[in-house]
């Protein structure tokens, strides 16, 4: 069975560093991407980043770029999502989910099929 | 960036109503789509994918259509279980998602 599993819920202050994780089983870690997925209280989905834990390639989301970091120890099968220095404004749900493709007809369509339980974070001081 | 527009924003229905939602592209996306369902508090879960592949123990009652730049999911009898947000995605963007209320 394929899970994604978050670490707990985070309360930190504003300029705080935080590292969530997202650990994979059930499947070849390594051979598909994880995605990092933000919601803020009672808003929409919106796209973070991809890593592919097979050799750590990993875009973001221009939105992102230079805000968080996503990285990958595909030993322990585990993602990660890293800031530097929080802001109120990271107070979110963060989750993670494997980004699965299907191609057909010289297209390819991509999505998120397995998705963690979610990681909220809240930034106050 | 291919921006995506969902619509509408939020609905009322009643259980057995049939339901369409919709999302436009701004440009074409050859069938690059895909839906997802999130209840409150819980992680989204994917209905669709490539516009109109149902996901493996989804529901007959969703189906997904459209091409080019316009694309629809239906719930053809909505049943309680159903009231749900629903979210439209293309590779790195998400809708703004339609609320379904009871009615």
């Amino acid at each position: 069975e394929v899970q994604l599993v978050q670490s707990g819920a985070e309360v930190k202050k504003p300029g705080e560093s935080l590292k969530i994780s997202c650990k994979g089983s059930g499947y070849s870690f390594t051979s598909y991407w994880i995605g990092w997925v933000r919601q803020m209280p009672g808003k929409g989905l919106e796209w973070m980043g991809i890593i592919y834990p097979g050799d750590s390639d990993t875009r973001y989301s221009p939105s992102f770029q230079g805000q968080v970091t996503i990285s990958a120890d595909k030993s322990i099968s585990t993602a990660y999502l890293q800031w530097s220095s929080l802001k109120a404004s990271d107070t979110a749900m963060y989750y993670c989910a494997r980004r699965a493709r299907y191609c057909s007809g010289g297209s390819c369509s991509h999505n998120f099929d397995y998705w963690g339980q979610g990681t909220l974070v809240t930034v106050s001081s | 960036d291919i921006q995506m527009t969902q619509s509408p924003s939020s609905l009322s229905a009643s259980v057995g109503d049939r339901v369409t939602i919709t999302c436009r592209a701004s440009q074409g996306i050859s069938n690059s789509l895909a839906w997802y369902q999130q209840k409150p508090g819980k992680a989204p879960k994917l209905l669709l994918y490539a516009a109109s592949r149902l996901e493996s123990g989804v529901p007959s009652r969703f189906s997904g259509s459209g091409s080019g730049t316009d694309y629809t999911l239906t719930i053809s009898s909505l049943q309680p279980e159903d009231f749900a947000t629903y979210y439209c995605q293309q590779s790195e963007t998400f809708g703004q998602g339609t609320k379904v209320e009871i009615k």
